[in-house]
C-alpha cells in the first residue's frame, strides 16, 4: 500500500541532545513537508522540499535541520538549539509543489523533552 | 501574510443533526485553494474537502459541503447527518501562490463533539 510512514511514534529526548525524526513515502511524490503541532494550535510549517537535494525554511525553522538526499525520504533533526521541542510532528507529501496538489500526511511523531 | 481564523474552539452536535463550522481567512491573492482537514483522536490528518477560489460552485463530498463566500473571505463547513465518527478536530487551511507556494496555512482548529 502506498503511503507515508513516520518513526518512531513516540520519542523522548534529554535536553541538549539532537534527535532525528524519520519520514518515508512510497507515493513517488516530489514535494515533502514537516509541520509542528502544539496543543490548541494548528499546524505550522518547519521545512519543505519540492525536489531532491533542495529544501526551504518554513515559518518556524530555527532549531531544526533537514536533508533530502532521496526522493522518498525527508528526515527532520531537532537540534539542541530548539528551545521548546516538545510537540507533535507531522510529515506530509504531495505530487508537486503547486497549490493544486493535495498534501497527504503521515501518522506523526510525538516528541517529549525530559 | 495570509491568515486563517477559526473562531469556534469547540462545537457540539447531536447525532443525525447538522452542524456548521466557521472559517475566515485573509489574503490579497485572487487564486488559491481552501481546505478542511479532519484530525481524529488517532491524530492522522485527513482531507475532508477542498475548494478552488476560481470555482464559484461550492464543493460537496457526501455529507460534507462548504459555503464559500469569496468576497467575504469566508469558508464554512457543513456536516449533515452527523455521525459519531465525525467527532474530531477540524482544521481550515489555505494554500496560495505567494510566499511558500504549495504550503498550507492552518487555523487553530475546532473540536467537534457528537452526542449520541
Amino acid at each position: 500500500d502506498g503511503g507515508i510512514t513516520q518513526s518512531p511514534k513516540y520519542l523522548f529526548r534529554k535536553e541538549g541532545q539532537n534527535v532525528t525524526l524519520s519520514c518515508e513515502q512510497n507515493l513517488n511524490h516530489d514535494a515533502m513537508y514537516w509541520y509542528r503541532q502544539d496543543p490548541g494550535q494548528g499546524l505550522r510549517l518547519i521545512y519543505y522540499s519540492q525536489i531532491v537535494n533542495d529544501f526551504q525554511k518554513g515559518d518556524i525553522a530555527e532549531g531544526y535541520s533537514v536533508s533530502r538526499e532521496k526522493k522518498e525520504s525527508f528526515p527532520l533533526t531537532v537540534t539542541s538549539a530548539q528551545k521548546n521541542p516538545t510537540a507533535f510532528y507531522l510529515c506530509a507529501s504531495s505530487k508537486g509543489g503547486s497549490i493544486r496538489y493535495e498534501q497527504f500526511f503521515g501518522p506523526g511523531t510525538r516528541l517529549t523533552v525530559l | 501574510a495570509q491568515t486563517v481564523t477559526q473562531s469556534q474552539p469547540e462545537m457540539s452536535v447531536q447525532e443525525a443533526e447538522t452542524v456548521t463550522l466557521s472559517c475566515t481567512y485573509d489574503t490579497s491573492e485572487s487564486d488559491y485553494y481552501l481546505f478542511w482537514y479532519k484530525q481524529p483522536p488517532s491524530r492522522q490528518m485527513i482531507l475532508v474537502i477542498r475548494q478552488e477560489a476560481y470555482k464559484q460552485q461550492n464543493a460537496t463530498e457526501n455529507r460534507f459541503s462548504v459555503n464559500f463566500q469569496k468576497a467575504a473571505k469566508s469558508f464554512s463547513l457543513k456536516i449533515s447527518d452527523s455521525q459519531l465518527g465525525d467527532a474530531a478536530m477540524y482544521f481550515c487551511a489555505y494554500s496560495g501562490y505567494g510566499g511558500s507556494q504549495g504550503n498550507l496555512i492552518f487555523g487553530k482548529g475546532t473540536k467537534l463533539s457528537v452526542k449520541p
